[in-house]
């Protein structure tokens, strides 16, 4: 079975850009996370889907950051328009069921915005 | 404060040796899961705990629901095993999402 699978691996983006970043459970996976990870932060949940469904959509990124899934294997996060404080990377994980199920993590996608 | 406390923050080790990482929870966690992130940024799947203990190799982690921690113990240290050590447990509050400690920077040296 595949992993995680996010593309690009890395992003370079002007600010003021407009940038998808991708993401693709593994099969069969019910719930999706979108983490963002700097060294300061740490890793921040970003939104968080259930069988497609919106549970959490992270408070402090509401106004620019919107992920959306619209099919039970693909996930975008766009970001909208992007800021040189958004360079990070960008982590999707997916589990069968969390809390009873094990997480899995994607390889990232690196975002550096000029 | 933190939901989820790991320490040390940083540990260096002498290869061969061993050693004990912690991750202490004030929620109640049920499971916990062991991330290891290595150079290259990849979290890699380590232990998915219920209560008790589980091993795997040169690795062994308990966890202790009743007193709110887990451990990470580390026999015989290599290189390999240098990177970011990770625990995360479910939050509740209705979404049950995945709450990370801030991760054990782990170095071994020859």
């Amino acid at each position: 079975d595949a992993g995680v699978t996010q593309t690009p691996r890395h992003e370079v983006a002007e600010k003021g850009q407009t940038i998808i970043l991708k993401c693709e459970p593994v099969s069969g996976h019910n719930d999706l996370f979108w983490y963002r990870q700097t060294k300061i932060q740490g890793l921040e949940l970003l939104s968080y889907f259930r069988s497609k469904s919106l549970m959490e959509d992270g408070g402090a990124f509401k106004d620019r950051f919107k992920a959306e899934m619209l099919n039970s294997s693909f996930s975008t996060l766009k970001i909208q328009p992007t800021e040189p404080k958004d360079s990070a990377v960008y982590l999707c994980a997916s589990s069968l069921d969390w809390g009873a199920e094990t997480l899995y993590f994607g390889s990232g996608t690196r975002l550096t915005v000029l | 404060g933190d939901k989820v406390k790991q320490s040390p923050s940083a540990l260096s080790l002498q290869e061969g040796t061993n050693s004990a990482l912690r991750c202490n929870f004030s929620i109640a966690a049920t499971t916990v899961q062991w991330f290891l992130q290595n150079p290259r940024g990849s979290l890699i799947n380590l232990f998915y705990l219920v209560p008790g203990t589980k091993e795997n190799g040169r690795l062994k982690s308990t966890f202790n629901s009743k007193e709110s921690y887990s451990t990470l113990h580390i026999r015989d240290a290599q290189l390999e095993d240098s990177g970011t050590y990770f625990c995360a447990a479910p939050t509740s509050g209705g979404n049950y999402k995945p709450t990370f400690g801030k991760g054990t920077s782990l170095v071994v040296h020859p």
